[in-house]
């Protein structure tokens, strides 16, 4: 089954302790995306990969890092969490880019993150 | 910097009723549009998408939205809603020159009661 999975799903950690939500997908998609979704903000992008190593910031990129040294997996590193990226993560891939025509984004499952 | 308003933060519907969530975007330009729908504690899913052609597109699950460009407009319609359509939507506008990158609506919750 073409899916992105997300691991793990929820975490409650807290300040300061560096962890990484982790992205795989197996559509053998270039491109992979991190948002976050917050109450009334919608989604917002952090980073984007086109490829492999090739990795670019997004609306709100701060605190966060990320590494695309395969395909299919596309880390989200939150190297000294803060209460502020308390939020919902959401990793998404798609083929390669272009506007014509423009390649669907898919959706993994989403990863609660709280920071205390 | 392209921007998507969504302007209805939160709508009750009883079942049966008919539905219209508005969207409008910033971009002056070429521009492929969305609309997204989350149900409760699930991810996000595609409900219909205008790239060009026919203004009116259809969507799944009755779902249908109007493109129209003079009022940067992409609204959201189902003529008669279902408790099942209980969920989140969620706007979003692909412009000419973002490659890849979606930009999304601050999302509607809808909640349909039975």
């Amino acid at each position: 089954e073409a899916q992105v999975t997300q691991n793990p799903r929820y975490l409650i950690t807290v300040t300061g302790k560096k962890l990484t939500v982790t992205c795989s997908q197996n559509m053998n998609h270039e491109y992979m995306s991190w948002y976050r979704q917050d109450p009334g903000l919608g989604l917002r992008q952090i980073y984007y990969s086109m490829n492999v190593e090739v990795t670019d910031k997004g609306d709100v990129p701060e605190g966060y890092k990320v590494s695309r040294k395969e395909k299919r997996n596309f880390p989200l590193i939150l190297e000294s969490p803060s209460p502020n990226q308390t939020s919902l993560y959401f990793c998404a891939s798609s083929l390669s880019l272009g506007q014509n025509p423009y390649n669907e984004q898919f959706f993994g499952p989403g990863t609660r993150l709280t920071v205390l | 910097a392209q921007s998507v308003s969504q302007h209805n933060h939160h709508v009750i519907l009883s079942e049966a009723a008919s539905l219209e969530l508005g969207c409008n975007y910033s971009y002056g330009g070429t521009v492929n549009l969305f609309w997204y729908v989350q149900y409760p504690g699930q991810h996000l899913q595609l409900l219909l998408k205008y790239f060009s052609g026919d203004p009116l597109v259809k969507g799944i699950k009755g779902f249908e939205a109007e493109f129209i460009k003079s009022k940067f407009s992409f609204n959201l319609r189902k003529p008669s809603v279902q408790w099942s359509d209980t969920a989140e939507y969620f706007c979003a506008v692909n412009a000419g020159n973002a490659g890849n990158m979606l930009t999304f609506g601050g999302g509607t919750r809808l909640m349909v009661k039975p």
